[in-house]
């Protein structure tokens, strides 16, 4: 257990819809980043956050969105999904906001049919 | 932006022998990296890293890396390995964003090494 926690597991949802990934980052961790993990893209980054302020912002899609909350767990919500959301969502948390070390989360399968 | 690359996509070694999995890396200044393994719909687990101090950096499960500056290189090796670390291997720098202060890992394409008896 690497005490990132990432709920649910898994998500089985129709086109169209929304989801929302939970991260709990490890105890005493600021920062939180959400990566995609797929098949032709590999593993892209998406958004980090630190003591709840945007800090990073990578190949994020405008239908996704994400927020760090005053307990410093993150949601990554996904809206309108399409078939090629489907993916491995995987959360890090470090210490610090300056990217020393990073601990991933076991991830969230989400498929779109 | 700062990269790596992973010229192998597979790697296949017998158990007990030596094992390389190459990682290349282009940074502007000094670099930070990582190594990750995946195994089968798991997470991302932290093998080793290199920010600054000996080339040679010893990690988790006998896993080693050496950082070699002259040819931009960070090759993960284990003198003898098992066939339980057949897995997806990820080599990654970290990248820093100029405005906001905020930074990523950026990866490499993963290496799947394959241990067989």
């Amino acid at each position: 257990d690497s005490g990132v926690t990432q709920t649910p597991k898994h998500l089985i949802t129709a086109t169209g819809q929304r989801v929302t990934l939970r991260c709990s980052p490890r105890s005493g961790d600021l920062s939180v980043y959400w990566y995609q993990q797929s098949l032709d893209q590999g593993l892209q980054f998406l958004i980090q956050y630190y003591n709840g302020e945007e800090r990073a912002k990578g190949n994020i899609l405008e239908r996704f969105s994400a927020q760090q909350f005053p307990d410093l767990h993150s949601e990554l919500n996904l809206s309108s999904l399409e078939l090629g959301d489907s993916a491995l969502y995987f959360c890090a948390s470090s210490v610090s906001g300056t990217g020393d070390g990073y601990t991933f989360g076991s991830g969230t399968r989400l498929t779109v049919v | 932006a700062q990269s790596v690359a992973q010229p192998e996509d597979q790697v296949n070694v017998a158990e007990g022998n030596p094992l390389t999995v190459k990682c290349t890396y282009s940074v502007s200044g000094n670099p930070y990296l990582f190594w990750y393994v995946q195994y089968p719909n798991r997470g991302l687990q932290f093998l080793l890293k290199y920010i600054t101090g000996d080339n040679l950096v010893k990690g988790s499960y006998g896993f080693e890396a050496e950082f070699n500056k002259s040819q931009t290189s960070f090759h993960l090796k284990k003198p003898s390995a098992l066939v339980s670390d057949s897995a997806l291997y990820f080599c990654a720098v970290r990248d820093i964003f100029l405005t906001g202060g905020g930074n990523k890992l950026t990866f490499g394409t993963g290496t799947q090494l394959k241990v067989e008896l």
